[in-house]
């Protein structure tokens, strides 16, 4: 099964844009769907979008003006670009994948992005 | 977009006891061309990624302990943990996939009594 890490800085700035990259290894990325979904400090799960290994990506609506999804099967990873944030977009962000683009399995380990000044 | 609502917030039983957990959707997630109804459901351990546990709602994942059962149909869904054990201690999360956005209910917070 296919394994995931996310990876990207720690904390940005309010209005900036947040960049992160997930890596995938054991499998290929043809033939999946790869989504990035987050989750603020002790609260619940919210999809951000995902994207086919070759097709156009699929955004969730609230976050739709400020998002990009993009995927480098030549590297072996796909990417999140979040523009404008504030701090209410502090949250864990987990990449994850699936045969289809139903559910979700599996999921990186998730990476806690704070936006502060 | 569809709405998921779970209950309980959270509940506490004890080892060996029925968990039960409700997830009730704003929209009907049941496919009449294959009737099957569009819900997943997750675990998630503390400091841990949610991990699928249910797919078209009673799917049991692989490894998954047959402790657990998913069932319902149409906007209402239901999680049973059959005999709690310790490392079922978790949150519980319902998801639709019938229609995007992809939505989550608000989790429910399984403990021991």
């Amino acid at each position: 099964q296919v394994q995931l890490q996310e990876s990207g800085p720690g904390l940005v700035k309010p209005s900036e844009t947040l960049s992160l990259r997930c890596t995938v290894s054991g499998g290929s990325m043809n033939n999946h769907y790869w989504s990035w979904i987050r989750q603020p400090p002790g609260k619940g799960l919210e999809w951000i979008g995902s994207m086919y290994y070759s097709g156009s990506p699929n955004y969730n609506p609230s976050l739709k003006s400020r998002v990009t999804i993009s995927v480098d099967t030549s590297k072996n990873q796909f990417s999140l670009r979040l523009s404008s944030v504030t701090a209410a977009d502090t949250a864990v962000y987990y990449c994850a994948t699936g045969l289809t683009s139903l559910w979700l399995d599996p999921w990186g380990q998730g990476t806690l992005v704070t936006v502060s000044s | 977009d569809i709405v998921m609502t779970q209950s309980p917030d959270s509940l506490a039983v004890s080892l060996g006891e029925r968990a039960t957990i409700n997830c009730k959707s704003s929209q009907n997630v049941l496919n009449n061309s294959n009737n099957k109804s569009y819900l997943a459901w997750y675990q998630q351990k503390l400091g841990q990624p949610p991990k699928l546990l249910f797919y078209w709602a009673s799917f049991r994942e692989f490894g998954v302990p047959d402790r657990f059962s998913g069932s319902g149909s149409g906007t209402d869904f239901t999680l049973t943990i059959s005999s709690l054990q310790a490392e079922d201690v978790a949150v519980y999360y319902c998801q639709q996939y019938s229609s995007s956005p992809l939505t989550f209910g608000g989790g429910t917070k399984v403990e021991i009594k």
